[in-house]
């Protein structure tokens, strides 16, 4: 039972434009949410969270948007650099179970 | 502040052997977690560890064990190991939790 999905395996936006990349969640009690950015040979680096009390968190480029009603939370990427290009998990987590749990991951390819 | 180390970083093991993975966290860290990582799959949470003890655990065989020690680092053994073993072997440090995970470049182990 995946409970995180990312059901675009790959995405590419051009350099300067805005990226996307979604994910859905089936667990109503999931109630803090991560993106995490993953180069080829290294472990996934940390990118910015939201908690369910919120809709909404922004970090320089990165903003992530949590909609609970939907069990949908998105990261934008404005504007896109080819140095973005990677692979992007999101996890999701219920407090008190110490358990993180990833979607398969959507590989972002930036074009100059 | 220095990240996660995880030794060794490569390894090639025979079916049926086993191995031994080692995870030193963030300092002040005291919440490690591991996942496999296999194409297509995302990350697979293995287990969690705070304070020398297992909080949780994932849906894998009694094969894979792990534990943690009082300073903190933590191991993980797979015992007779099998070809579907072969994957990326992530480890992961946290305060506690909600907080976002820190991930080490992780182990990669290939079973022949």
């Amino acid at each position: 039972d995946q409970q995180v999905k990312q059901n675009s395996p790959s995405l590419s936006v051009q350099e300067g434009r805005i990226s996307i990349l979604n994910c859905d969640y089936t667990n109503s009690m999931f109630d803090y949410f991560l993106w995490y950015k993953k180069y080829p040979a290294e472990g996934p680096t940390f990118l910015i969270s939201i908690s369910s009390i919120k809709d909404k968190n922004e970090d320089g480029r990165f903003t992530v948007f949590l909609n609970k009603s939907a069990k949908h939370l998105s990261l934008h990427i404005v504007p896109s650099q080819p140095g973005d290009s990677a692979v992007y998990f999101c996890a999701a987590s219920e407090t008190g179970t110490y358990k993180y749990i990833f979607g398969t991951g959507t590989r972002l390819k930036v074009l100059a | 502040k220095a990240g996660v180390t995880q030794t060794p970083r490569y390894l090639i093991k025979t079916r049926g052997q086993q191995v031994t993975l080692s995870c030193s966290p963030i300092s002040g860290h005291r919440s490690v977690s591991w996942y496999q990582q296999t194409p297509g799959q995302g990350l697979q949470f293995l287990f969690e560890y705070f304070s020398e003890t297992q909080r949780n655990k994932g849906n894998f065989p009694g094969r894979f064990s792990g534990r943690q020690f009082s300073n903190s680092r933590s191991e993980m053994n797979v015992s007779t190991l099998e070809l579907g073993d072969s994957a990326l072997y992530l480890c992961a440090s946290a305060p506690g939790q909600p907080y976002e995970q820190y991930f080490g470049p992780g182990t990669r182990l290939t079973v022949t």
